[in-house]
């Protein structure tokens, strides 16, 4: 089956410093992509998305980047503060609307 | 705060028992999702209701099922339950299926704990 994967399951920053989160995805069909934040003991809370028809989407402190030719997608955070602490996660979606996630990269910041 | 709200946050119970986890979509949603999160597992997609018809199956066991009301909340029913069952159970809601992406929105979930 297909699968959303993520290169590092941890990752540790200092703070301020910038932050990237990596993910694989497989299915070259998938067209529409999520990153989520999920913090101790809450939900996932939506970060930002992008379509397959852009490269590169901006918000406020994060960027994702798209990479099609190798099906990678990363999460920029950008001056990584204690509050970015968190697992992150990449879903993909290529069916209806059903998403598949990877099992998450655990990001930690050190004051 | 999404918007998603979810009952009851923790929930405790014995192997063979069932239980019953409640979701109300954020306001205007058609679409409401069950996630299974296990322990050190990613989100596995249960089920997905749309204005209150099943819309999608991904891996659901045949012990749960679920159901969307026409008030559009939704309850997914766990039956026999097994030790393995233990994990954290999202509910997400969208607006629904549409042209172009269809942001789901994560409540906070349920965490059932069976002994």
């Amino acid at each position: 089956g297909e699968s959303v994967g993520l290169h590092l399951p941890t990752l540790s920053v200092q703070e301020g410093d910038n932050s990237i989160i990596n993910c694989a995805y497989s299915n070259s069909a998938s067209d529409y992509f999520i990153w989520y934040k999920q913090e101790s003991g809450k939900g996932p809370q939506f970060i930002i998305d992008i379509r397959s028809n852009m490269d590169k989407r901006q918000g406020q402190r994060v960027t994702v980047l798209l990479n099609k030719t190798v099906k990678h997608l990363s999460l920029q955070i950008a001056a990584t503060q204690p509050g970015d602490s968190a697992v992150y996660f990449c879903a993909e979606k290529y069916t209806g609307n059903q998403f598949y996630f990877g099992t998450g990269t655990s990001l930690t910041v050190i004051p | 705060d999404s918007g998603v709200t979810q009952t009851p946050k923790h929930l405790i119970t014995a192997t063979g028992q069932r239980v019953t986890l409640r979701c109300s979509p954020r306001s205007g949603d058609l679409s409401v999702y069950w996630y299974q999160q296990s322990l050190d597992q990613g989100l596995q997609f249960l089920i997905q209701y749309y204005n209150g018809e099943e819309r999608a199956k991904g891996n659901i066991l045949e012990r749960f099922s679920a159901q969307q009301f026409p008030d559009l909340h939704s309850e997914l029913n766990l039956s026999s339950l097994e030790l393995g069952d233990s994990a954290l159970y999202f509910c997400a809601s969208s607006v629904g299926p549409r042209t172009g992406p269809d942001t789901q929105y994560f409540g906070p979930g349920t965490r059932l704990t069976v002994l």
